[in-house]
Formats: C-alpha cells, structure tokens, sequence
C-alpha cells in the first residue's frame, strides 16, 4: 500500500535559517511526488513536483529513490513561509483510480 | 474565475442523517476529485470523476457516493452519518484526468456531526 510520512507535526525556525522540511514514502514502483502548501485562511495549493525539478519560491525538493524521500528544503526561511505544508504522492503517470496520496502534514512556522 | 467553488461552507447534522455536498469546478475542467480531511490529518482521496465517470474511488464505505453532471459540477452524497464523518470536504477540479500540475483546490466544505 502507498503511504507518506512527514515525521514532523511541527517544525519552528529562525527567519533566515534553513528550512527543511522531510518526507518519506513507500510505493513499489515510481510514484510522482508533489508538495502542497496551505497558507493561513487560503486554499491548499501545488508548490511544486518532482517531475517539474524547478525551485519555487525558493523551495527546492529532490526526489532520493533509494532512501525513498522527497524532503523539501529551502536555504534562507521568510516569515512568509508559515503555513501547513503537506508531501503528496500519486502513481506513474497520474491517473485516478488512487487519487493523491497525502501525509499528515508539517506546521511551519518562521519565527522573526 | 472564482475558481473552485463549494457549498455549503459549513453544516451541522445529526448521526444517521443524509448530506449532499456540492462542487462547481473551474471553467473548462472536466474532472473533479474529493477529499476528506479529518482535524490533524492530510486530505485523504474519496473519488476521482472525468467526464461525468468514476475513475477511482478511495478507501471509503459504500455509504459515500459521487456523481458528476453534463456541466462537470459534482456531488458528494453520504448516507447514514457517523460522528467519524465530521471532517473537511474537499473538492479539486484538474483539466485532465492525471493533471495533478492543474489541480485546484476548493475552499471546503466544513460538516459536523452531532
């Protein structure tokens, strides 16, 4: 069965720390992994993919195969970052039949 | 464009009653999945619709239903409601089937079961 941990509930840094942000799955095959971010009284929103190996916002996420993680890092943290961020899998190629699988999401909060 | 839109936004019902929840996607995309979200936890996929079918369906019971319309709006239907069914209601329209990159989320739809 598919499954996604983010380990971490809560996750509090310093404004210009680094920031990371884990996330680990399990899936046999390749899955897509994507990262989602929900800011305070907003929608859930698509940060980014992996497919897509862009950085947005200055977040970067690299997909480790072998330790089956997708962590998502960013180097210099801005209070705007603070929002609930959520690590999201889907099968190859997308398709429906098992949606998005999401984990239980990690509170960031930048501290000023 | 409003973008997705849900409503209700928030309701109250009673343990074995029946709730329809209802969905407008944004205009042009033909598929529209929903979501459960429980206090604490990430969404967790219900159904996928495309083209007024059903493409997938989560681990759910037989007591949540979906149905998708000519113009791609859906419903959400469930029977029977269990205090567990309080959650957040989620629905997201693509343009696609697998087009997680056009994916958008909904506001939600907040139920409380007493």
């Amino acid at each position: 069965a598919q499954r996604v941990t983010q380990p971490e509930k809560l996750l509090s840094v310093f404004k210009g720390a680094p920031v990371e942000l884990k996330c680990n799955y399990s899936y046999s095959g390749s899955p897509e992994l994507f990262w989602y971010v929900q800011y305070s009284r907003q929608r859930l929103q698509l940060l980014l993919r992996h497919i897509s190996r862009e950085s947005i916002k200055g977040f970067t996420a690299d997909l480790n195969k072998g330790e089956t993680s997708f962590h998502l890092k960013k180097p210099f943290a801005q209070e705007e970052d603070s929002a609930m961020y959520y690590c999201a899998l889907s099968p190859p190629g997308g398709g429906g039949a098992d949606g998005l699988t999401f984990g239980k999401g990690t509170h960031l909060i930048i501290q000023p | 464009d409003a973008g997705v839109t849900q409503s209700p936004t928030h309701l109250i019902k009673t343990r074995g009653q029946h709730v329809t929840l209802r969905c407008s996607p944004i205009s042009g995309h033909k598929s529209v999945s929903w979501y459960q979200q429980v206090l604490g936890q990430g969404p967790q996929f219900i159904f996928q619709y495309y083209e007024k079918e059903e493409r997938g369906r989560g681990n759910f019971p037989d007591r949540f239903s979906a149905r998708q319309f000519p113009n791609y709006s859906s419903e959400l239907n469930v029977n029977a409601l269990l205090l567990g069914d309080s959650a957040l209601y989620l629905c997201a329209s693509s343009l696609t089937l697998a087009g997680w990159e056009t994916q958008y989320f909904g506001p939600g739809t907040r139920l409380l079961v007493l």
